[in-house]
């Protein structure tokens, strides 16, 4: 048990458009959802958290109008990349946990890698 | 501030060569430790959540433990196919619920 899925796995758009990412949480009900970046040969850099329901909590740094989250279900939440640049390309990645408690499991979806042209 | 220093950065071990991989870290108050293998270009695959002092964990090949202040994952004889970065990361209570604090990870290379 304990499945994340994401689609797409890979997205080459033009700067300027937007991306939307889902994430999926398969064979278990998702309280929280958070969404990762990766920097090849780095480790992975918190975006933001999402409970089911309610407004994302973004990290320092992050622009919440330019990384739209919404966590519509307890099994999906979706990352929209609003006028994408260059810069913004990179491999996304969502985790999911199953409660709220502190001490929950993420588990971790496949990845999605964007390439903004 | 939480923090996760894992070591070594890089690990080469000839197949069956046993060894270890270190996670130091500084938590105001441990929610749990956690490990992870990333292949590349996939999303990280839970391993082992260990949470108190003295707890152990094995799955295969691998066997996690924990300390005040460190984690261990031991390999036993590896197999190529254990080739992965190993990434620590920890939850504390300090911050918010359920972030995760991660290390840089472990790059490890079984060879044949």
């Amino acid at each position: 048990g304990a499945v994340v899925s994401q689609h797409p796995s890979w997205v080459i758009c033009k700067s300027g458009t937007s991306v939307k990412i889902e994430c999926r949480s398969l064979d278990f009900q998702a309280t929280t959802m958070f969404w990762y970046r990766q920097f090849p040969k780095q480790s992975l850099m918190l975006m933001a958290t999402s409970n089911e329901g309610s407004k994302a909590t973004y990290e320092q740094g992050v622009e919440k109008d330019k990384f739209l989250i919404n966590h519509a279900s307890l099994t999906l939440s979706t990352l929209t990349v609003t006028s994408a640049h260059p810069e913004d390309s990179s491999f996304y990645i969502c985790s999911a946990s199953k409660g709220l408690a502190g001490g929950e499991t993420q588990y971790f979806g496949p990845g999605t890698r964007l390439l903004v042209l | 501030e939480d923090q996760v220093t894992q070591s070594p950065e890089a690990l080469r071990l000839q197949e069956g060569e046993s060894s270890s991989l270190n996670c130091s870290y500084t938590v105001s108050g441990l929610r749990g430790l956690f490990w992870y293998r990333q292949d590349p270009g996939k999303g990280p695959e839970f391993l082992f959540t260990l949470y108190s002092a003295g707890e152990e964990k094995e799955k295969e090949r691998l066997k996690a433990t924990l300390t005040k202040k460190e984690s261990f994952l031991h390999i036993t004889a590896p197999k190529p196919e254990d080739s992965a970065t190993y990434l620590c990361a920890v939850q504390g209570y300090g911050g918010a619920t359920n972030k995760l604090i991660f290390g840089t990870g472990t790059l490890l290379a079984v060879q044949p």
